[in-house]
C-alpha cells in the first residue's frame, strides 16, 4: 500500500544535539509537511514543500530546518536541540491536484528532549 | 487569520451510546473545507470526515456524521452506536479552498472515551 513512513518512532536525547527526523512516502504526492502535536494545543505547522526546490516556512519555524533531498523524502532537523521541544512530530503528504488538500499523516515520531 | 475551537477537552459516552463532539471556527472566508480527524492511542492521524462548505448536505460516513452550520459557523461530529474502537482524540480542522491553499489549522482537540 502506498503511505507515508516516519523514523525513528521514538527518540530520546539531550539538550544541544542535533537530531533529524526523516519521512518518505510512496504515495506520488508532491507536497509535504511538518507539524508538531504538543499537549492541550493540537497540531501546528512548522515546515511545508510544494516541491523538492520550493520550501516554506510554517507558523513554529524557529529552531526548525528541513531538507528535501526527492519528491519523496522530506528531512526535519533541530540543530540544537532543547527541552521544549519535546512532542510528537507528524509528517504528512498531500497531492497536489486534490481539491480539498486531503493530507496523509504518517505515524508519528516521539522526540523528548532531556 | 482562521481558528478553530473545540471547546470539549474531554468527553465520555457509554457503548452503543450517541455522542456528539463541537467544533467552532472563525473565518471570513466562503469557501473551505472542514475535517473531523481521530488520533487513537496508536498515534495515527486518521481522516474521519470532510464538509466542503459550498455544500448544503450534511457529510455522514456510516456511523460518523456532522451537522454543518455555516451561519453560526459550527461543524459538530456525532457519533452513533459508540464502539471501544472510537476510544480517541478527535481533531477539528479547517482549511481555506482554491489555489495553493495548503494550510489545516487545527483544533486543540476532544479526548473521546467509550465506555463498556
Amino acid at each position: 500500500d502506498a503511505d507515508v513512513t516516519q523514523t525513528p518512532r521514538n527518540r530520546i536525547t539531550k539538550t544541544g544535539k542535533r537530531i533529524m527526523l526523516e519521512c518518505s512516502q510512496t504515495k506520488g504526492h508532491d507536497r509535504m509537511y511538518w507539524y508538531r502535536q504538543d499537549p492541550g494545543l493540537g497540531l501546528r505547522l512548522i515546515y511545508y514543500s510544494f516541491d523538492v526546490k520550493d520550501i516554506n516556512k510554517g507558523e513554529i519555524s524557529d529552531g526548525y530546518s528541513v531538507s528535501r533531498q526527492a519528491q519523496a523524502k522530506f528531512s526535519l532537523s533541530l540543530e540544537s536541540a532543547i527541552p521544549n521541544q519535546t512532542a510528537l512530530y507528524f509528517c504528512a503528504t498531500s497531492a497536489r491536484t486534490s481539491g480539498d488538500n486531503e493530507q496523509f499523516f504518517g505515524p508519528g515520531t516521539r522526540l523528548t528532549v532531556l | 487569520a482562521q481558528t478553530v475551537t473545540q471547546s470539549q477537552p474531554e468527553m465520555s459516552v457509554q457503548e452503543a451510546e450517541t455522542v456528539t463532539l463541537s467544533c467552532t471556527y472563525d473565518t471570513s472566508e466562503n469557501n473551505y473545507y472542514l475535517f473531523w480527524y481521530k488520533q487513537p492511542p496508536s498515534r495515527q492521524m486518521i481522516l474521519v470526515i470532510r464538509q466542503e462548505a459550498y455544500k448544503q448536505q450534511n457529510a455522514t460516513e456510516n456511523r460518523f456524521s456532522v451537522n454543518f452550520q455555516k451561519a453560526a459557523k459550527s461543524f459538530s461530529l456525532k457519533i452513533s452506536d459508540s464502539q471501544l474502537g472510537d476510544t480517541a482524540m478527535y481533531f477539528c480542522a479547517f482549511k481555506r479552498s482554491g489555489g495553493s491553499n495548503y494550510k489545516l489549522t487545527f483544533g486543540k482537540g476532544t479526548l473521546l472515551t467509550v465506555n463498556p
